[in-house]
């Protein structure tokens, strides 16, 4: 089992332009989640899915973030344009149903200049 | 929405144990999670009670108290390795975590 699998591991990218954070979940969980950490704000959740489905996508800051999962082995989440108050680790997180515990993903630092 | 409380920081020795305690208020409960996340890594799982009592899994326990909206993670015997940042989190109906802001507990020799 490889874990949650998420690419980059680091990210530095100039205000304004488009980042695509990658996310693999474990083989045979069907919720995923997508959480971002700062020092301010913690640990926050911004989307998630079931069966690739969104269920809540309330903490999604707003519309210049989007997620998406186009099958139950991938899922991606985009900030376009970026700005600098998103520097932030992004994690991503599975676990199957019945199952009350996470497994989060190495997570990406993402840095916005 | 969530509501969760727990001390930002704690230190003790090689040895010695510790209790972080947790409350909470929500609109929604259906348990109580716990994690531990070192410095530049994942949270990891440590521990879920979804009812009132003590769950002990090896040097670390969580216990919870849904009528006084509270719960603990007791660490003992503690080593170097578990200095570290630990999280309580609640969870409601659906699958959702909100978590804490996460307590640093630093081990000393």
């Amino acid at each position: 089992d490889a874990g949650v699998i998420q690419s980059p591991r680091h990210e530095v990218t100039e205000m304004g332009q488009e980042v695509t954070l990658r996310c693999k979940p474990i083989s045979g969980h069907d919720y995923l989640f997508w959480y971002r950490q700062t020092m301010m704000r913690g640990l926050e959740l911004l989307i998630y899915f079931n069966n690739n489905v969104p269920i809540d996508d309330s903490g999604m800051p707003e519309d210049r973030f989007s997620a998406k999962m186009p099958n139950a082995s991938f899922s991606t989440l985009k900030i376009q344009p970026s700005e600098p108050r998103d520097s932030a680790v992004y994690f991503c997180a599975s676990s199957p149903t019945g199952v009350f515990g996470y497994t989060f993903g190495s997570g990406t630092r993402l840095t916005v200049v | 929405g969530q509501s969760l409380e727990q001390p930002s920081e704690v230190t003790a020795v090689e040895g010695a144990i510790v209790q972080i305690n947790c409350t909470y208020q929500t609109s929604g409960f259906y348990g109580l999670s716990w994690y531990q996340q070192h410095d530049g890594g994942a949270p990891t799982f440590l521990s879920y009670n979804a009812l009132d009592g003590l769950e002990e899994t090896g040097r670390f326990s969580s216990f919870l108290s849904r009528s006084d909206s509270y719960g603990y993670l007791l660490l003992q015997e503690l080593q170097m390795k578990d200095s570290a940042s630990y999280f309580c989190a609640v969870r409601d109906l659906g699958y959702k975590l909100s978590f804490g802001a996460g307590t640093t507990v630093t081990v000393r020799a």
